[in-house]
């Protein structure tokens, strides 16, 4: 079965600083993995998305995930936070690329002035 | 990129009514579209399985006569919340998958928040 941890339910970050939200999943086949950004009140946005070529990955936005087997983990990086990245995001595993993904609880980031 | 609509965004109704949501793809043909549930401050919980031309397949606790699916066209799928109750009251996100996309994933809606009194 799969399952997606996410530490940290909230995370706060200066702007301009290194964001830097945690993934790990389990799965017992090679995994499809995703990031999601969810704005209030909005759907969510796709913003990288891992599927078996390379293990660092570069999505919108200036975000970026590196998968790596040894540790379980995709976690999503930025360099330096903006003011408008401060959002609800969600690492999603998927074992067949498009259906049964299983969200992870959700990291809110803050970025403050 | 793909793009997935939802209709209404919000809607607010009174208990014990029925409401009927519409989750389309624009740009493209989706065979299987996914409802999913958003309680405040929480993550997403699928709740069913939606195929076109076929039954949809309910996630365990969710009721089937409750969260009724319809999937009638290959863009348009619809949950309708039969007798809606204050606890139905959450966020409702569909998504869909491009039946020809290479690389295969979900695109989701804007959600619709429903609120019932």
């Amino acid at each position: 079965a799969q399952s997606v941890t996410q530490l940290g339910s909230h995370v706060s970050v200066s702007e301009g600083a290194l964001v830097l939200l945690r993934c790990n999943y389990s799965s017992s086949v090679p995994p499809y993995l995703f990031w999601y950004v969810q704005y209030p009140n909005q759907g969510l946005q796709l913003l990288l998305k891992y599927t078996s070529a390379a293990t660092l990955v570069k999505g919108i936005n200036g975000f970026e995930a590196e998968f790596k087997k040894s540790e379980t983990s995709f976690h999503l990086t930025k360099p330096s936070a903006h003011m408008s990245d401060a959002a609800e995001y969600f690492c999603a595993v998927s074992e067949s690329g498009g259906q049964n993904f299983v969200f992870g609880p959700g990291t809110r980031l803050s970025v403050l002035p | 990129g793909a793009v997935v609509s939802q209709h209404p965004s919000r809607v607010i109704c009174k208990s014990g009514t029925s409401v009927k949501i519409e989750c389309r793809s624009l740009d493209f043909q989706a065979t299987t579209m996914f409802w999913y549930r958003q309680f405040p401050k929480q993550s997403l919980m699928l709740m069913a399985t939606s195929n076109e031309g076929s039954k949809a397949t309910y996630e365990q606790g969710v009721e089937k006569d409750k969260f009724l699916i319809n999937h009638a066209s290959l863009t348009l799928s619809t949950l309708t919340v039969t007798s809606a109750h204050p606890e139905d009251s959450s966020f409702y996100i569909c998504s869909a998958r491009d039946r020809l996309a290479v690389q295969e994933t979900q695109y989701f809606g804007p959600g619709t928040r429903l609120l019932v009194l």
